[in-house]
């Protein structure tokens, strides 16, 4: 089946600083990358994905990129801010289910 | 009001006692997971659902069972509790076809002791 590995596990950033999670996976025919923030006492959420046929995807500070010959996709938040402090998840598509990763702590600092 | 909602949202327990914990979402999704969140090990599957009539193991379903009531309603029973088990659980929904938003209830937290 599908595996899913992120990196680092931890990463503290200076605000106004760029922020930049890695994720590598497995199974060749996963075409769906979603990332997932989990803020404290929540559940996780939904805050961008990337399909296979696309090689980058952004929305305003957040951008995420895949390469689907290397297998692996990474998650750019720029401009970071206190409000972006959580854990991150990626998460590859493993026949309609999601192989996530072990997760990413931010800590944005002023 | 929560489109997932998870009860109870804390639990403790002691070894050997049956758990269930309960999901109900007012999405109108045919989809339902739980999910088992521990530190360093992300978010592993434990069962799924893609219908009321369907139901099938994840990654680490030994030691749980479930029950699909209806549409809305996915519970999670644990028949005799062990300490290993202590985790935070989360319940999800998502909409029909592939590669579909995984929409999260608030988390279980349980604790055996």
């Amino acid at each position: 089946g599908e595996n899913v590995e992120q990196h680092p596990s931890t990463l503290s950033v200076q605000e106004g600083d760029s922020a930049v999670i890695k994720c590598t996976y497995s199974d060749s025919a996963s075409n769906y990358f979603p990332w997932y923030k989990q803020e404290l006492g929540k559940g996780p959420q939904l805050i961008i994905d990337i399909r296979s046929n696309v090689g980058e995807k952004k929305d305003q500070r957040i951008a995420v990129t895949l390469n689907k010959t290397a297998k692996h996709f990474s998650l750019h938040i720029t401009e970071t801010q206190p409000e972006d402090s959580a854990v991150y998840f990626c998460a590859a598509d493993s026949w309609g289910k999601l192989q996530f990763g072990a997760g990413t702590q931010v800590v944005v600092t002023p | 009001d929560a489109d997932v909602t998870q009860t109870p949202r804390n639990r403790i327990t002691k070894t050997g006692k049956r758990i269930m914990l309960e999901c109900s979402q007012t999405k109108g999704h045919d989809r339902m997971y739980w999910y088992r969140q521990d530190p360093g090990l992300g978010l592993r599957l434990i069962y799924y659902s893609f219908d009321v009539k369907d139901i099938n193991k994840g990654e680490i379903s030994d030691g749980y069972s479930v029950s699909r009531q209806a549409q809305a309603k996915f519970s999670l029973s644990l028949e005799s509790a062990i300490p290993n088990q202590t985790a935070l659980y989360f319940c999800a929904t998502s909409g029909q076809g592939a590669s579909g938003e995984l929409f999260f209830g608030e988390g279980s937290r349980l604790t055996v002791l």
